[in-house]
């Protein structure tokens, strides 16, 4: 079974609103990752998750909050966010950081107005 | 630093093998990456190589590397109008294990 399942599909939300986006995985995988991703364009790195602690932040507002409860799931907090934060946020996971092939989501489809 | 890049467009007939270049510039990459993007999914991950391997094959899809020339190919043989969508090109940094991708290659299938 390689299939991080991610939660909700799409998702509007308004500048003042505070929604969560939430990611799975039952591979064992030990790393953990957000990515943003505009349309036409290949994926940006947002947060790397290493046994459940926060290995790489790539310089992201504070207006995103990544949380790793355990090692299966990880979650995107979302707060104020801007119109051009519009994109698909797509999670990934691999046996660990340095180790394996990511393996991603289906993504979250994120419109701010 | 590390940079990935692909061509950005590519149209075949069905039938007809695709094929689908990529050149990097980490030479200490120890994996090179192939995914697939179909409109409004997720990353869908192809295959992959070692960099200490020349080639890799999987059924329809052969991986063809040249590490003296950093040149990653993806061959597609029969190309079926399922296989329309974008193709990225990935580096593992060693560094830090951090994919860096190409630009992505739409591939076009026409009947």
């Amino acid at each position: 079974d390689t299939e991080v399942t991610q939660t909700p599909k799409h998702l509007v939300m308004g500048m003042t609103n505070k929604k969560s986006l939430k990611c799975e995985q039952h591979m064992g995988h030990r790393a953990m990752y957000w990515y943003k991703q505009k349309a036409k364009k290949p994926p940006e790195l947002m947060f790397v998750y290493s046994y459940e602690k926060l290995s790489i932040n790539e310089s992201v507002p504070s207006r995103f909050s990544p949380e790793c409860p355990n090692s299966s799931l990880l979650n995107l907090h979302l707060h104020a966010l801007q119109p051009e934060d519009s994109a698909l946020y797509l999670c990934a996971s691999s046996q660990d950081r340095d180790r394996g092939a990511q393996y991603f989501g289906p993504g979250t489809r994120l419109t701010v107005l | 630093g590390e940079d990935v890049e692909q061509s950005l467009f590519l149209s075949v007939r069905e039938g007809d093998s695709s094929v689908i270049n990529c050149t990097y510039t980490d030479s200490s990459s120890t994996y090179l990456y192939w995914y697939k993007q179909e409109p409004g999914a997720g990353l869908q991950l192809l295959t992959y190589i070692f960099s200490n391997m020349d080639m890799k094959q999987d059924q329809r899809l052969t991986v063809l590397l040249n590490k003296k020339d950093k040149h990653l190919s993806l061959r597609i043989a029969d190309t079926q109008t399922g296989d329309s969508a974008i193709y990225f090109c990935a580096e593992s940094a060693l560094s830090t294990g951090k994919l860096i991708f190409g630009q992505g290659t739409t591939l076009q299938v026409k009947p």
